[in-house]
């Protein structure tokens, strides 16, 4: 079975920009979990969909959403991007309801000049 | 505030030792525990995990022992290898709500050969 993927792996974005980041979870999966890693705070939930639905958000301003799609792939757009939101974004692929383990995929590394 | 406080934040162990990290937990309705390892420029992969109705799991050279009244759960690596050297994960979640895992801070594991 193939693993999470994520695309693109490397994106470097000025400030002001918006940027999307998508992720195809593991085939058959049907929840997706986003999260941003830093140095400084560490990995940090942003949102949760099941079934194209946002079923938890974290504690990040509005300018982060998300979205999944019927086959469960998911885009996560930020929009008016500031330095601090350079950061390791990584999506979790999870089988459906009911189950906790959470795959990762190699993440997006987002460097915002 | 949802937090998980994980201890020590580097540690080095030679060959053959055994590695001990520590987290505790305050949110009581915690009931999912996984460990994470992470090697540079990669995600997090699972390692292992346990519910609080075991106070012990081991997988190969993994074990999670958990202490429920203390709040308080430990990854023990034994015999560590030089491949064991990476960064890992505790952290928790409380399935009854959604999957959102709160993470610990981290810890650089360094075995030298």
């Amino acid at each position: 079975k193939a693993g999470v993927t994520q695309t693109p792996r490397y994106l470097i974005k000025t400030r002001g920009q918006q940027v999307t980041l998508s992720c195809s979870p593991i085939s058959g999966h049907r929840s997706v979990s986003w999260y941003q890693q830093t140095p400084g705070q560490g990995l940090q939930f942003l949102f949760e969909y099941f079934s194209e639905t946002q079923r938890n958000k974290g504690n990040f301003p509005g300018r982060f959403s998300g979205r999944q799609f019927s086959n469960s792939r998911s885009e996560m757009n930020v929009s008016t991007l500031e330095l601090g939101d350079s950061a390791l974004y990584l999506c979790a692929s999870i089988a459906g309801f009911g189950s906790d383990t959470q795959y990762f995929g190699p993440g997006t590394r987002l460097t915002v000049l | 505030q949802q937090q998980v406080k994980q201890s020590p934040q580097s540690l080095i162990v030679q060959k053959g030792g055994i590695s001990i990290i520590n987290c505790a937990y305050e949110n009581t309705a915690f009931d999912y525990f996984p460990w994470y390892q992470q090697f540079p420029g990669k995600g997090p992969a699972l390692l292992i995990a346990i519910r609080p109705d075991v106070s012990e799991k081991k997988e190969g050279r993994f074990t999670i022992s958990f202490n429920k009244s203390a709040k308080q759960f430990s990854l023990h690596i034994m015999d560590s290898q030089p491949g064991d050297s990476a960064t890992y994960f505790c952290a928790a979640s409380d399935s009854g709500s959604a999957r959102q895992l709160t993470f610990g801070s981290g810890t650089q594991l360094t075995v030298l050969p």
